[in-house]
């Protein structure tokens, strides 16, 4: 049973370009949350994903998009990169099977991890 | 504002050895604590989980408290392992109309040494 799967796993930008990060759950998770994880930092929650929605959103400007899709896979995509963008970008996948829905555990993927130069 | 304080930020220990990783957090309303292990450049792997009406979890050599009037938890470790080097994270989630947003901690990064 694979776990999350991200992709790239390394990329290289240069400011002001745009990045697409792919990401799949672990089978049988319909939610999908992304995190930004700078170096020597603990992750900082972007948004969360679920039924092709979004449905909650961290501190993050609107440079930072998602999608999911009808699969439960999703995209975060980032515009006019900016070099304080480098970091390691997690996906974490979870289900939902009512309330309490945080309480459900966060599977994570290994991370795509980005630089700007 | 939400918040999550980690002690300490880092920490050496020799093979075999106990130790104890703290967390503290301001969040609002509560609804639940877990700690998770993050090896070097790879995703958190989670250890356990609390909610309110809990004030202890084991997993393994992995033990959690929780003490929800403080608004403390602390993850003991006991006999540590080489394989016990990695950062631990402590993740606090409020709920909010029916959504739940996780607050992360910076982590304690645990070192290890034959």
């Amino acid at each position: 049973d694979a776990g999350v799967t991200q992709s790239p796993t390394h990329l290289i930008k240069t400011r002001g370009q745009q990045v697409t990060l792919r990401c799949s759950p672990k089978s049988g998770h319909d939610t999908v949350s992304w995190y930004q994880q700078a170096l020597g930092q603990g992750p900082q929650f972007i948004f969360q994903y679920y039924e092709e929605e979004e449905r909650q959103r961290g501190n993050f400007p609107d440079r930072f998009s998602g999608h999911q899709f009808p699969n439960y896979s999703s995209e975060l995509n980032v515009n006019a990169l900016l070099l304080g963008d480098s970091a390691l970008y997690l996906c974490a996948s979870s289900v939902v099977r009512g309330p309490p829905r945080g309480a459900n555990v966060l599977t994570f993927g290994a991370g795509s991890r980005l630089t700007v130069l | 504002k939400n918040q999550v304080e980690q002690s300490p930020q880092s920490l050496i220990i020799l093979e075999g050895k106990n130790c104890t990783l703290q967390c503290n957090y301001t969040v609002s309303p509560f609804s639940n604590l877990r700690w998770y292990k993050q090896d070097t450049g790879r995703g958190p792997v989670s250890l356990t989980i609390m909610t309110f009406s809990e004030n202890t979890k084991s997993n393994g050599r992995y033990t959690a408290t929780l003490d929800a009037d403080t608004k403390q938890s602390s993850l003991h470790i006991t006999a540590s392992q080489l394989s016990d080097s990695a950062s631990y994270i402590c993740v606090v989630s409020s709920a909010s109309g029916g959504s739940y947003i996780p607050t992360f901690g910076r982590g304690t990064s645990l070192i290890v040494h034959p």
